[in-house]
């Protein structure tokens, strides 16, 4: 059974730094590896999908990496802004699984001004 | 934009009351979600569906049902309350791969 840890579960960085979240998986057959935000009381929000047969993604001031024979993905958040601050999620699709993510239990992250 | 809107943001009821939360999208996905997310916990999978009609089983079923009888609409079914079904229920839809969430139920047991 896929398992999904993330690591720290809460981060605190000044305004301005670069941050890195991670995530790692147990059984490296995924099929994408997906990086969601969730503010308090929110709903998620799909910030980054990798597909398994690529090395990372790109959108604005963030940068997902995944090495699948690892099991690692990475989330790097350039230039960190109190807006940031939410607790981000990875979640694993196994290969074959139909559509079923394995989410991991977030990391909180707070960008102090 | 896609929109997937739930029918409560919060929900007070109490125990052995049957319990219906409704979850709709605009955007014609083929795949609805329900999850419940709990502290220490994190998001599981209760059911889904790939199609109308159609239902799996996801990782914690139990005490739950749901129904899909139009394409854009799921709904989940708490069949007699019970205080340990508190949580926060999610509802997610997908074309093919990525989900899009909507805001969320708080449901209180009581």
């Amino acid at each position: 059974k896929q398992e999904v840890t993330q690591i720290p579960a809460a981060l605190s960085v000044p305004e301005g730094e670069n941050l890195v979240l991670n995530c790692s998986f147990t059984d490296s057959a995924i099929y994408n590896l997906q990086w969601f935000r969730q503010d308090p009381g929110k709903g998620l929000t799909s910030l980054l999908l990798i597909q398994s047969s690529q090395r990372e993604q790109t959108s604005g001031r963030l940068n997902a990496s995944l090495d699948k024979s690892s099991g690692r993905s990475t989330l790097y958040i350039a230039a960190s802004q109190p807006g940031d601050s939410a607790t981000y999620l990875c979640a694993a699709e196994e290969g074959g699984s139909n559509y079923k993510l394995t989410f991991g239990k977030g990391t909180l992250l707070t960008v102090n001004p | 934009d896609v929109k997937v809107t739930q029918s409560s943001r919060y929900l007070v009821k109490r125990t052995g009351e049957k319990v219906f939360l409704e979850c709709v999208q605009d955007m014609d996905h083929e795949n609805m979600f329900w999850y419940r997310q709990d502290p220490g916990l994190g998001l599981r999978l209760i059911y889904f569906s790939y199609d109308v009609k159609m239902k799996e089983k996801g990782d914690i079923p139990e005490g739950y049902s749901v129904s899909r009888e139009k394409k854009e609409r799921f709904s989940l079914i708490l069949e007699s309350a019970s205080t340990n079904q508190t949580s926060m229920y999610l509802c997610a839809s997908s074309p093919r791969r990525e989900q899009y969430f909507g805001p969320g139920t708080r449901l209180t047991v009581t």
